[in-house]
């Protein structure tokens, strides 16, 4: 997981605030993907990312939750309004485009972990 | 709905020995299967991933896959203590690179 960076690492939040979770992909990465991982749970899909468009968000709630990938800077993920139920650690990974080269390697960061209180 | 199946163990095997961690999966698309070590608190740590019928090798580590059963599994031989941790089992879905995890299982080695 050396170089998919993520932060912050820990962010604690009260009920209502907005969090804002940062990720940078590898170096040479085009592609990230956002999960999310409950307490005791394996982890959910929630979305898919190319520079500055949305593949794939079958997997985010369908309110207070957002993600980008700009053209440049790292990708965010926005939850508005947290709730408690919204703790969990949430984890992006990137990796090539599909196809190329060693496109089956994906990468995770070390996670953000979000706690609201 | 796409799944991924797992059993939560623990497995518990004593050091030295071959730990074999099972799971199943749904999507008869899925081509290709990752396994994942995950540590407490820690992100998950790419062991390896498998797309071929068969099994594959890489050191102390071996991955088997029948698509005709929908199964994959993951061998360790000589456990190691350090080895304990939950693994996670993930197939690809659709077109790129989007996994489905199982809920992981948890191996414990003892000494």
């Amino acid at each position: 997981n050396a170089g998919v960076m993520q932060n912050p690492r820990h962010l604690v939040r009260r009920r209502g605030q907005e969090a804002r979770l940062r990720c940078s992909p590898m170096k040479g990465h085009s592609h990230v993907y956002w999960y999310r991982q409950l307490p005791e749970e394996g982890l959910k899909f929630m979305v898919y990312l190319q520079k500055e468009n949305i593949i794939d968000e079958s997997g985010m709630p369908k309110e207070r939750f957002s993600a980008e990938f700009p053209k440049e800077g790292p990708s965010i993920l926005r939850i508005q309004q947290v709730v408690r139920g919204d703790s969990a650690a949430y984890f992006c990974a990137s990796s090539p485009a599909p196809g190329q080269g060693s496109g089956n390697t994906i990468y995770f960061g070390e996670g953000s972990w979000l706690t609201v209180v | 709905q796409k799944e991924v199946e797992q059993n939560s163990g623990p497995l518990s095997v004593p050091e030295g020995a071959i730990a074999s961690l099972n799971c199943t999966y749904s999507d008869r698309g899925s081509q290709s299967f990752f396994w994942y070590r995950q540590y407490s608190g820690k992100s998950p740590e790419l062991i390896m991933f498998i797309y071929s019928n068969g099994d594959k090798e890489d050191g102390r580590f071996t991955a088997q896959l029948n698509k005709a059963s929908q199964y994959v599994s993951l061998l360790i031989r000589d456990s190691q203590p350090s080895d304990s941790a939950t693994y996670l089992c993930a197939a690809v879905s659709g077109g790129y690179n989007k996994l489905i995890f199982g809920a992981g299982t948890r191996l414990a080695v003892h000494p």
